[in-house]
């Protein structure tokens, strides 16, 4: 989920298992939304994408879950992998819609 | 593509000093973000130019900041004088036609360190 700190919330999974990393946003008139993956000393890296008119979108290994009753998104990886460990964003666009506000992410880790 | 490349990736300066940092987009995006990230306010949205153009720089923190966009190639982020509470990394980021229609593809970042 979102932090609300200086300390990220951190899952710890086992390779092969399923993780599901949570996101609340906070504004209900966005109408796109994106997870990312940020690596140690690298930038956001996009994932996938869902716009607010879809509840679900699947890519390779991962499915976006967006539930607009309640403003929550979420990632889920299928399988997960060591090299999936990384800091995930979920991000919103704004009401202009020409700009995005990013979570303060969730640190995924994997362990083998 | 090399995608977003950004210079430097370190840099070590001292209060006061006058820090530029540069970025050169995708060729053929037309948006160009600068964003500032630290564990205590996570990713924030600095500036974004779209054709060269600034258009909302309501994220720059004060006056200390100002960015630039010469041409579509090329947009640099100065902070002058600079301040310990500056240090973060810096990410450019470009994009083909925005956000609605587009993902932002980002750079490496700069590290930046204010003594």
């Amino acid at each position: 989920g979102e932090s609300v700190g200086l300390h990220l919330p951190t899952l710890s999974v086992q390779e092969g298992d399923n993780s599901i990393i949570n996101c609340a946003y906070s504004n209900s008139a966005s109408d796109y939304f994106i997870w990312y993956k940020q690596e140690s000393g690298k930038g956001p890296q996009f994932i996938i994408d869902i716009r607010s008119n879809m509840d679900k979108r699947q890519g390779q290994r991962v499915t976006v879950l967006l539930n607009k009753t309640v403003k929550h998104l979420s990632l889920q990886i299928a399988a997960t992998q060591p090299g999936d460990s990384a800091v995930y964003f979920c991000a919103e666009s704004n009401q202009a819609g020409t700009a995005l506000i990013f979570g303060k992410g969730t640190t995924l880790s994997v362990s083998s | 593509d090399a995608g977003v490349i950004q210079s430097p990736r370190h840099e070590v300066t001292e209060m006061g000093q006058e820090v530029t940092l540069r970025c050169k987009p995708i060729s053929g995006h037309d948006y160009l973000f600068w964003y500032r990230q630290t564990m205590m306010r996570g990713l924030e949205l600095l500036i974004y130019f779209n054709n060269n153009v600034p258009i909302d720089d309501s994220g720059m923190p004060e006056d200390r900041f100002s960015a630039k966009m010469p041409n579509a190639s090329f947009s640099t982020l100065k902070i002058q004088p600079s301040e310990p509470r500056d240090s973060a990394v810096y990410f450019c980021a470009s994009s083909l036609q925005g956000l609605n229609a587009d993902t932002q593809y980002f750079g490496p970042g700069t590290r930046l360190t204010v003594l």
